[in-house]
């Protein structure tokens, strides 16, 4: 069965601390695994990972794929009281298909 | 402003009264998507649309319809809606794939 698996599923950090979200998966036909941000609306796209090894940086945020170990991680330093959202991890996958499975999402709350 | 739109974005009805929600994208896109998000399951694909006359099934497609006569267009329709089908409900446009896509506000839908 296909499947994406985010852990932990809820987490509290102080502002200026660095976390670290965790997402595995299980498909066939890989084709690139995403990482969105929800906040009290609709998901914002933040990073598309295809190849291993390489890591995406955007300020503060930095994402990294391991094609092999079947995860990627999402790391925030740092933190803001503005990163509290939930972050959904989805891989895009199938051969002649188009398909999207999202994991249930990390919620984070930083506090002051 | 390059965006997603939905209508309505809130909707209360009854059983059974078929429904239309509304979906429209500004940006050109070809691939368009719908998904609904429930707590505990996360978001899921209800139907993609590769372009114009093209769908196909996502994972959770009973109970809805959708249609693809105009590219900027992709229309939700519950013929006959259930209890079971109150949701949280966004729309998606990408230009190739099912990646970086650009999500629209959310419906959230309540049957009665």
């Amino acid at each position: 069965e296909d499947k994406v698996v985010q852990s932990p599923l809820s987490l509290v950090v102080h502002e200026g601390d660095t976390v670290t979200l965790n997402c595995s998966y299980e498909v066939t036909n890989f084709r690139s695994l995403l990482w969105y941000k929800q906040e009290k609306k609709a998901p914002t796209f933040l990073f598309m990972l295809t190849s291993s090894g390489i890591e995406k940086k955007s300020g503060r945020l930095s994402s990294i794929l391991d094609k092999k170990e079947l995860f990627s991680i999402l790391n925030i330093t740092a933190t803001q009281t503005g990163d509290s959202a939930v972050y959904l991890c989805a891989v895009y996958y199938g051969g002649a298909t188009n398909k999207l499975i999202f994991g249930t999402g990390t919620l984070l709350a930083v506090q002051p | 402003e390059a965006q997603v739109t939905q209508n309505p974005r809130y909707l209360i009805t009854v059983t059974g009264k078929k429904l239309t929600v509304t979906c429209s994208q500004n940006m050109n896109h070809e691939y368009m998507s719908w998904y609904r998000q429930d707590p505990g399951l996360g978001l899921r694909q209800i139907y993609y649309s590769m372009n114009v006359e093209v769908t196909d099934k996502g994972d959770v497609p009973e109970g809805y319809k959708v249609s693809r006569k105009e590219k900027r267009n992709f229309p939700l329709i519950l013929e006959s809606p259930s209890p079971n089908q109150t949701s949280l409900y966004f729309c998606a446009s990408s230009t190739e794939g099912l990646d970086t896509q650009y999500f629209g506000p959310g419906t959230r839908l309540t049957v009665l």
